[in-house]
Parts: structure tokens; sequence; C-alpha cells
């Protein structure tokens, strides 16, 4: 049973670049969530997609999109990359419940550290 | 808004020693989860365990234990006999509608 995966592991840009990293869902779940940590801190969660849309967002600009495939799968694209956004990049999966509370258990992938240079 | 606070910024203990690893939560929610997690080196969060906001009976899974006081918010994480391969920073998490809120973390150094 596979778990989370991300591409790619590394990534190093340049201020202004665009970028966009991949996460396939843990198999069986349906909805898919990303998480910025910057060194030293906890993630902070970015936005969370289900059935193709995105159902949540967190305190990110615009620059900060995302996308849903029909196989669950998803990336996230970031534009006009800037130094702030060097990070590890933190995708998780889970299978939507309905219950409330946020009661769905996410499971992590590896992540993907981005460099901004 | 919520917020969780880990106030323990670093922790080292020699293995075999008990370790608790502190967790504050702020939220207005009736109905919530809480959750730690941990990482490793590697940088993959582990999922260690989910409680609910009705259940505040202590839980242990061999080694681990937690326990979960609702008067005073908190949801504290015990390792017993600690170990070498304990060595990890460890998150508390609260469930908002979707979103994990996390701490900052604690950094659980393990010496031998």
């Amino acid at each position: 049973d596979a778990g989370v995966t991300q591409s790619p592991t590394h990534l190093i840009k340049t201020r202004g670049q665009q970028v966009t990293l991949r996460c396939s869902p843990k198999s069986g779940h349906d909805t898919v969530s990303w998480y910025q940590q910057a060194l030293g801190q906890g993630p902070q969660f970015i936005f969370q997609y289900y059935e193709e849309e995105e159902r949540q967002r967190g305190n990110f600009p615009d620059r900060f999109s995302g996308h849903q495939f029909p196989n669950y799968s998803s990336e996230l694209n970031v534009n006009a990359l800037l130094l702030g956004d060097s990070a590890l990049y933190l995708c998780a999966s889970s299978l939507l419940s309905g219950l409330a509370g946020g009661a769905d258990t996410q499971y992590f992938g590896p992540g993907t550290r981005l460099t901004v240079l | 808004a919520q917020k969780v606070t880990q106030a323990q910024t670093e922790i080292s203990v020699v293995e075999k020693e008990d370790v608790t690893l502190d967790c504050v939560y702020e939220t207005r929610d009736t109905t919530y989860y809480l959750f730690w997690y941990k990482q490793p080196p590697s940088g993959e969060l582990v999922f260690l365990i989910r409680r609910n906001s009705f259940d505040e009976q202590n839980e242990i899974s061999g080694r681990y234990s937690w326990n979960f006081q609702k008067s005073t918010s908190s949801f504290n994480f015990t390792i017993t006999a600690s170990q070498v391969v304990d060595s990890a920073v460890y998150f508390c998490a609260l469930s908002g509608r979707r979103a994990l809120t996390f701490g900052s973390g604690t950094r659980l150094q393990v010496q031998p």
C-alpha cells in the first residue's frame, strides 16, 4: 500500500521564477492538502483540494495556486518566487469522512525542499 | 482563531529516561480533534495519534501515552523509557474544519 509520494525531492530556483510541485495521495484517499514548513517552524496550511476544487485556503497570496486531477493527484504552483518561499512543502492526503470538527487524519508525504536564490 | 502552543523548544534526555512533551491549545469549536505527529530528520511527518474533543480517556500505545485534559486545554505526550530512535521533532496539531493548525514543535534528543 503506497503512501503519499511527492516530487521532486529537492528544487533550486531563482527569484521571480515559477515552480510546480507534485503529489500523489495514499491509495484510497480523495483529499489533498498542502502545507509550507519554514525551517524551525511548524507546517502552515496553504490549501486543500477535494473533487478537483479548492475547499479551503490558508493565509497565502494568490501566487500560490493548485490543482487536483481526476485521479486525486495534485499540483502546487508558486509564481514570482521570493526568497521567503524557501521551505519544505508538504503534501497530505486524507479520506473525506463527512464528520464534523476536522476528523479526517491526514497522512503526509516526505516533502519537497524548495530553495530560492 | 485556533492556536497550539508547544512551549518546550528542545528537550535532551538520556536513554531510558521518561519524557513528557507539553501541548496547550485554544479553540472556540466544541467539536475538534487533536493530533500528534513525529518528524524525524528525513522530514516526513509520521502520524502518531488522533483524539476527539469528547474522549478524555488517556491512551497508551507501547511506550507512548497521551493525557488529554479538556479543563486545561492540554494534550500532553509521554514517552516511557526513551530510546535513541525517539529522537525527532514532535508536533501537536489541532483540527479546524479542514485544516490542521500546528504548534512550533518540540525537538527531542535522546542521548545514548
